[in-house]
């Protein structure tokens, strides 16, 4: 069973709508939650880092929220563009030896339709 | 644009070979990080190092190696290559510190025939 699971797998939205993608993960303790854009292609671009201690973060028209307590984080995009379209990926930082260890979910595939 | 470059972007090989991917990290960045993302698997770290020494192992196969040289640069050997090593090799770069984002490149895609 992986660590970090992302709902839905995939998801299609008309251009100009809202959309939350989910993730729930199962590491612990964690040092912080990130949130990664990647387009067909390309690498990873990061959205967002949050430690254990905040709920929630802003990028733009991306909000990340983080509930420690259930171990759930949300991506929450406003206004959908076409350029959203993307994977976006959520990953859980684990602190070890002073350093970290990061590990990735699959990812959500998000299509913007116009 | 990441400030990360590798290079080549598209390699295709046969099985048993031998092949190097490298890395310029983005200036300032002193650690370099590899992961490897095969189709419809999430993101696998392979290898860190921070100014020329190996600071952490993941998955990475006996058959894989890494170093990063004094400009900072950074290649990854995959040798006796396999069918399912077929896959994008990424690379990313920071500051070094924990809980500072990672910046990727655009990565290598590896075809094994």
């Amino acid at each position: 069973k992986n660590q970090v699971e992302q709902s839905p797998q995939s998801l299609i939205i008309l251009e100009g709508k809202n959309c939350t993608l989910q993730c729930n993960y199962t590491v612990s303790p964690f040092s912080n939650l990130r949130w990664y854009k990647q387009d067909t292609g390309r690498g990873p671009v990061s959205l967002t880092i949050m430690t254990f201690s905040e709920n929630t973060k802003s990028n733009g028209r991306y909000t990340a929220t983080l509930d420690a307590d259930t171990k759930q984080s949300s991506l929450h995009i406003t206004a959908s563009q076409l350029s959203d379209s993307a994977s976006y990926i959520c990953v859980v930082s684990l602190p070890h030896f002073g350093n970290e260890k990061l590990t990735f979910g699959t990812g959500t595939r998000l299509t913007i339709i116009p | 644009d990441s400030g990360v470059t590798q290079t080549p972007k598209h390699l295709i090989t046969a099985t048993g070979q031998r092949v190097t991917l490298r890395c310029s990290p983005r200036s300032g960045d002193l650690s370099v990080y590899w992961y490897q993302q095969s189709l419809d698997q999430g993101l696998q770290f392979l290898i860190q190092y921070y100014n020329g020494e190996e600071r952490a192992k993941g998955n990475i196969l006996e058959r894989f190696s890494a170093q990063q040289f004094p400009d900072l640069h950074s290649e990854l050997n995959l040798s006796s290559l396999e069918l399912g090593d077929s896959a994008l090799y990424f690379c990313a770069s920071s500051e070094g510190s924990p809980g500072q984002p990672q910046h990727f490149g655009d990565g290598t895609r590896l075809s094994i025939l």
